[in-house]
Parts: structure tokens; C-alpha cells; sequence
């Protein structure tokens, strides 16, 4: 079976210090990972994926198969960073995308 | 394209009626998903669909949930009898292939069971 945790269900920081958001994760194949955010009174949208190494409004995660983790990094925080963020896995194998419990977000002035 | 559409936004109703909630995922995207979402648990698949079909409807609570994709541009979910646990924000999502993690959701339909 597959299974997201995210330790933090809220996490509070100020404007310009860094941010890292826990995610780990069980399954035994290799999984693809992602983090979604859901934005105040927006849809929940993909912010990034693993396989595309890419930063993505200054965040950046990596998996880490040993620890079995894909935390979310950002060396200074924004106050519009403000949101709640999910950890998303998925088989490479099937479509079923299994969501941690979310991480809510607050960067302080 | 205006993305995943879901009614009602909001449902405010008393235990016992029976909940109706829609979908209509983007054009050309083949799969749909119904997801749940609370404070306690974040967000739980109830079930998804390829193709109209049913794939997977393990997270189906119990019998008084049902979901159908008569279509591919429509999909229901129904709760009969709602129960005050049931209260939660209902996503559906969709996507264009069966093998991405990139899912496409709406904005959600809040039901609240008295």
C-alpha cells in the first residue's frame, strides 16, 4: 500500500527566512512524487513535479529514495507563499495519486 | 477552456436527504477523479474513472456513496442517506492520460449535513 505523511499540519515562518516543508513517504516500487498547492479561494494546482528537477517559484524538492522523502525547500519565503501544500504520490505503474494530510503554510511580515 | 466545473458550490442539508454532487471535466481528459477533503484526513480519493469506467472505488466509505460517469464530459456523486461525518469539501479532478500525477481540479463543492 501507498502512503504520504506530512509530519506538520501547520507550519509558521517570517518573510526572507527559509521553509521546508516535511513530506515522507512509503511504497514499494518506484514512485513518482509531486507537491500540489491550493492557494486562498483558489483551485488546488500541481506546483511540482520530481522528474522535472525544476524550481518552481523559487521552490525546489528532492526525492530521496534512502529516506524516503520529498521535502519541499525554499531558502526565503514570501508572504504570498501563504497556502496550504500537499505531497502527492503516484505509482509509475497506475493513475491513483495518494495525498499527504497537507501542511498549512504561513509566511509572516 | 474553463477547467473542471462542479455544482453546487455550496450544499447546506439535513441528515438523512440525499446529496447530489456534479462534475464536468475539462474536454479530451479521459480520467476523473472524486476526491474528499477534511481537516483530519486532508485529501482522500474516494474513487476514479478511465474511460467512463470505474477503476478503483476503494475510498468509497460505504454503500450510502455512489459516483457515475454516464459520459465523459459528466460524472455524479451521490451520498444517500447524508450523514453530519459526511460534511467536507468534494473535489473532482481530471486528467488527460491515465499515467500522469498531473491533475486538473475544480473549485470544490462544500456540503454541510445538520
Amino acid at each position: 500500500a501507498q502512503r504520504v505523511t506530512q509530519p506538520e499540519k501547520l507550519l509558521s515562518v517570517f518573510k526572507g527566512a527559509p521553509v521546508e516543508l516535511k513530506c515522507n513517504y512509503s511504497y514499494s516500487g518506484s514512485p513518482e512524487l509531486f507537491w500540489y498547492v491550493q492557494y486562498s479561494r483558489q483551485r488546488l494546482q500541481l506546483l511540482l513535479r520530481h522528474i522535472s528537477r525544476e524550481s518552481i517559484k523559487g521552490f525546489t524538492a528532492d526525492l530521496n529514495k534512502g529516506e524516503t522523502s520529498f521535502h519541499l525547500k525554499k531558502p526565503f519565503a514570501q508572504e504570498e507563499d501563504s497556502a496550504m501544500y500537499y505531497c502527492a504520490l503516484t505509482p509509475t505503474s497506475g493513475s491513483r495519486l495518494t495525498f499527504g494530510e497537507g501542511t498549512q503554510l504561513t509566511v509572516n511580515p | 477552456d474553463a477547467g473542471v466545473i462542479q455544482s453546487p458550490r455550496h450544499e447546506v442539508t439535513e441528515m438523512g436527504q440525499e446529496v447530489t454532487l456534479r462534475c464536468k471535466p475539462i474536454s479530451g481528459h479521459n480520467s476523473l477523479f472524486w476526491y474528499r477533503q477534511t481537516m483530519m484526513r486532508g485529501l482522500e480519493l474516494l474513487i476514479y474513472f478511465n474511460n467512463n469506467v470505474p477503476i478503483d472505488d476503494s475510498g468509497m466509505p460505504e454503500d450510502r456513496f455512489s459516483a457515475k460517469m454516464p459520459n465523459a464530459s459528466f460524472s455524479t456523486l451521490k451520498i444517500q442517506p447524508s450523514e453530519p461525518r459526511d460534511s467536507a469539501v468534494y473535489f473532482c479532478a481530471s486528467s488527460p492520460t491515465s499515467y500522469t500525477g498531473e491533475l486538473f481540479f475544480g473549485e470544490g463543492s462544500r456540503l454541510t449535513v445538520l
